[in-house]
């Protein structure tokens, strides 16, 4: 198993610029995660999904988009980069209805100048 | 408001030594508490879930305790390593979708 596999890992936009994230699981989990961390900061919840066709809003959503067409794949889009959005995003998921840790992708960090 | 807090913030600690890291949340409901290490540059690795039912758990040299009616939280690492330096974070989950992090505990071990 990969796990979680995020790419890319790296990224810079130029303010206005839009991209994907992507994020992608093969342990067959239905709920899913997208969290950003910033310096010294918990981590904040964007968006989440409990399976496909399912998604919605966490903690700090605004700028961002988020499908969930299938099981393994929960893309993150960001449409029109801010500065406010340089940060380390995390893609996780876990399994459903146990007490099973969160499982955690190595991360992309973004930076919007 | 839901919070998770982690003290210190920072701590250097000489090889060899036991050390206790801090987790206290408001609000006692929780459905499991977990600990994370996050290594520089990369994801968040589970040590230990501790389930609502459960006051501890135990992996290796690490040790992890639960008390619900203090909201606290505590893991133990004992005989310390420097390759036990990284961030450590708990997170509490209430049930559901929604797990709230801690901002972490920067911990450096000495050779």
């Amino acid at each position: 198993n990969a796990g979680v596999t995020q790419t890319p890992k790296f990224r810079i936009l130029k303010i206005g610029q839009s991209m994907t994230l992507q994020c992608t699981q093969d342990m067959n989990h239905n709920y899913m995660y997208w969290y950003r961390q910033d310096p010294g900061m918990g981590l904040k919840l964007i968006y989440y999904s409990v399976g496909a066709g399912i998604t919605d809003k966490g903690e700090v959503p605004n700028g961002y988009n988020v499908s969930r067409s299938t099981t393994e794949d929960f893309p993150l889009r960001l449409e029109l980069a801010a500065p406010s959005q340089t940060s380390v995003y995390f893609c996780a998921s876990i399994e459903t209805g146990t007490n099973s840790p969160l499982h955690f992708g190595n991360g992309t960090r973004l930076t919007v100048t | 408001k839901q919070e998770v807090t982690q003290i210190p913030a920072a701590l250097s600690v000489p090889e060899g030594e036991n050390l206790v890291l801090n987790c206290s949340f408001t609000d006692s409901a929780i459905y499991n508490l977990q600990w994370f290490r996050q290594d520089p540059g990369k994801g968040l690795t589970s040590l230990l879930l501790i389930q609502s039912s459960q006051r501890e758990q135990t992996s290796g040299r690490l040790n992890a305790s639960l008390d619900k009616s203090s909201g606290r939280s505590t893991l133990y690492i004992a005989a310390s390593q420097p390759g036990d330096s990284a961030t450590y974070l708990c997170a509490r989950n209430t049930g559901g979708f929604k797990t709230i992090f801690g901002a972490g505990t920067r911990l450096f071990v000495k050779a």
